[in-house]
């Protein structure tokens, strides 16, 4: 079955403590992408890949670093994390393209105390 | 620049009856890509339909159909014959540009809430 995957689904952390956001995607896609969902502000991306070792910023990627070491895998990063960051977060991935649909993880929701 | 506007907030509807839920968009490309997609309380992402700019045809999903009005730069989606389980959020999405960077620009969403 096609899927991306995500873990954790839910994490409660404090701030400062670093947490990593883990992605696996099996449909061999070029590109992946992370965003996140506010309340009123919708979806926003906030790192994308195009290949291995081709990462770069999306639209609001302060606080945040990812890594693509491997083809299926984009893990997100936060440091030092903020109650700013508390937000559900969606990893995607596509073949890329002017009309290519995204696949979605199931989300994780991070509460950061 | 590239925009999707959601104006409806929340939208109520009896089971079994279709439901509109509009999208309008804004890009100056030639060729460009329009979904849908829902999320229930759960809050996964559903894909539910897309319509390319250059198809002749509305695109159909089952209870699904997009109202594509290239002119007036409206895809809005139709649900017919609601049932409880459609009660979700609805985001309509268009690829943004530039489109190496796998972008999908989202609509603000609708609130759908089927009753019995």
């Amino acid at each position: 079955e096609a899927q991306v995957t995500q873990n954790p689904r839910y994490l409660i952390t404090v701030t400062g403590k670093k947490l990593t956001v883990t992605c696996s995607q099996n449909m061999n896609h070029e590109y992946m992408s992370w965003y996140r969902q506010d309340p009123g502000l919708g979806l926003r991306q906030i790192y994308y890949s195009m290949n291995v070792e081709v990462t770069d910023k999306g639209d609001v990627p302060e606080g945040y670093k990812v890594s693509r070491k491997e083809k299926r895998n984009f893990p997100l990063i936060l440091e030092s994390p903020s109650p700013n960051q508390t937000s559900l977060y969606f990893c995607a991935s596509s073949s890329g393209g002017s009309i290519g649909e995204l696949f979605f993880g199931e989300g994780s929701r991070l509460t950061v105390l | 620049a590239q925009k999707i506007t959601q104006t409806q907030p929340g939208m109520f509807v009896q089971e079994k009856e279709a439901v509109t839920l509009d999208c309008t968009y804004d890009t100056s490309d030639p060729s460009y890509g329009l979904f849908w997609y829902k999320q229930p309380s759960s809050g996964e992402m559903i894909f539910l339909i897309y319509q390319g700019s250059y198809d002749q045809q509305n695109a159909t999903e089952g209870r699904y159909s997009l109202n594509f009005q290239k002119a007036r730069k409206s895809a809005n989606l139709v649900i017919s014959a609601s049932q409880l389980g459609d009660s979700a959020m609805y985001f309509c999405a268009m690829r943004g540009r530039p489109y190496n960077t796998d972008k999908l620009i989202f609509g603000t969403g609708t609130r759908l809430q089927v009753f019995p």
